[in-house]
């Protein structure tokens, strides 16, 4: 059973550009929503994480938005760059950070010149 | 920030062998670490948490006399498959976190072991 569904699945953004990624949960017991951004070769790194008590978080060019009555939450990269260009996984988990992860499917982006 | 070191990053090993990976946190005391499965392409798939000083908890499905991890220290856990054999050739990747008063604190990934069984 996917409780972690993520969209889309390769995504393709300008530089300069803004990318979205949107992932949708099942299980209303989540209380935590971290992104991930994965290179190839390497372990995920925690991008930015929300929790369901906040509506939007901001870091940077990073932001999630957060709709707790839709199950819905989304990444926003502002200014994309090429440097960006990696494989983005939202997770979720009950408990809070450090419980066990849920995963989405991942979400491959490539950011071109 | 935390580090956590996976060993070895790649090994390739004959089928019917078994492999041992190691997770260690270098500047932190893990109470805790997962260990995840991925395929290539794929989503990152938990198989175990790993409890210091106690057995394992694994995911339904996951074959716990095959995928035998060992949590002896606050500093390393170990994944060994035994008996591999070329379906179980993937990206094993381990994240700790640390002790119970560093609870809102995020899990830290290693940067994963690929195993190839020939």
């Amino acid at each position: 059973q996917q409780q972690v569904k993520q969209s889309p699945q390769s995504l393709i953004v300008q530089k300069g550009g803004i990318s979205i990624i949107n992932c949708a949960y099942e299980n209303t017991a989540f209380d935590y929503f971290p992104w991930y951004q994965q290179f190839p070769g390497k372990g995920p790194a925690l991008l930015i994480a929300i929790r369901p008590d906040v509506s939007e978080k901001k870091e940077g060019r990073f932001t999630i938005s957060f709709n707790k009555s839709a199950k819905q939450f989304s990444l926003h990269i502002m200014d994309s760059q090429p440097g960006d260009s990696a494989t983005y996984f939202c997770a979720a988990s009950i408990g809070g950070t450090a419980s066990k992860l849920t995963f989405g499917t991942g979400t491959r982006l490539q950011v071109t010149l | 920030g935390a580090v956590v070191s996976q060993h070895p990053s790649w090994v390739i090993c004959k089928s019917g062998t078994s492999v041992k990976i190691e997770c260690r946190s270098l500047d932190f005391q893990a109470t805790t670490m997962f260990w995840y499965r991925q395929f290539p392409k794929q989503s990152l798939m938990l198989m175990a948490t790993s409890n210091e000083g106690s057995k394992a908890t694994y995911e339904q499905g996951v074959e716990k006399d095959k995928f035998l991890i060992n949590h002896a220290s606050l500093t390393l856990s170990t994944l060994t498959v035994t008996s591999a054999h070329p379906e179980d050739s993937s990206f094993y990747i381990c994240s700790a976190r640390g002790v119970q008063r560093q609870l809102n604190q995020p899990q830290h990934f290693g940067d994963g072991t690929r195993l190839s069984i020939l």
